[in-house]
């Protein structure tokens, strides 16, 4: 178990462009989380899975903001006609719930820059 | 939805001295109160959580307590030590769903 991993770590893209991020979660965790980081501020929640279900969705996520989680397994966040706004850290993280305790763990983040 | 508000935005202070930092919210249905450290560049990392049965959690120099009354939660960490700087994020979340997270304190440890 090597933790929640994110790829790629670092995106430079064209305004307009579409970019996709992939997480992979810790094996066996059926929550998945996508949460966005810009600097000086916490984590802002945009969606979260149980397994392939994509159970809430911030009313922050525009409709250029797609995820998913097809097989309950990997999850991939797309980004389409990517604007300036959009630069943040992208951040991942899963937990296993139902489990006592279970606690949310983090990736090392996905960083997005839009030039 | 839950709003979580976190002071203070930054915290200076001497090594060995206390640091608290205090969160709000305003979800009485959350039940789950982790809190975060960030090192810059790198990954939230849990260092202590408490749940809305327990009123005081301690693990060595960190301690939360939880007012679910005032809907108020703190971070202590006692004998600080200049690894400690970073900056804390406190959440809330009911049953681990929409978990939201605080604007973060930025700590320094002053040798």
């Amino acid at each position: 178990d090597t933790g929640v991993s994110q790829d790629p770590r670092h995106k430079i893209t064209k305004r307009g462009q579409n970019v996709t991020f992939r997480c992979d979660p810790i094996s066996e965790h059926n929550r998945l989380y996508w949460y966005r980081q810009t600097l000086g501020q916490g984590p802002e929640f945009l969606t979260y899975f149980q397994n392939e279900a994509q159970l809430e969705k911030s009313r922050l996520l525009s409709d250029r903001f797609s995820a998913e989680r097809p097989k309950g397994s990997f999850s991939t966040l797309e980004i389409q006609r990517t604007e300036q706004g959009d630069s943040a850290m992208y951040l991942c993280a899963s937990s296993l719930f139902g489990v006592a305790g279970n606690t949310i763990y983090f990736g090392e983040g996905s960083w997005l820059t839009v030039v | 939805g839950e709003n979580v508000e976190q002071h203070p935005s930054t915290l200076s202070v001497q090594e060995g001295d206390s640091a608290v930092i205090k969160c709000t919210y305003s979800d009485s249905a959350s039940n789950y109160f982790p809190w975060y450290k960030q090192e810059l560049g790198k990954r939230p990392q849990l260092i202590i959580d408490i749940r809305s049965n327990v009123g005081e959690k301690k693990d060595q120099r960190i301690a939360v307590t939880l007012n679910k009354t005032a809907k108020h939660f703190s971070l202590h960490i006692t004998e600080t030590q200049p690894e400690d700087s970073a900056v804390y994020f406190c959440a809330a979340s009911r049953d681990n769903n929409d978990m939201r997270f605080g604007a973060g304190t930025r700590l320094t440890v002053k040798p």
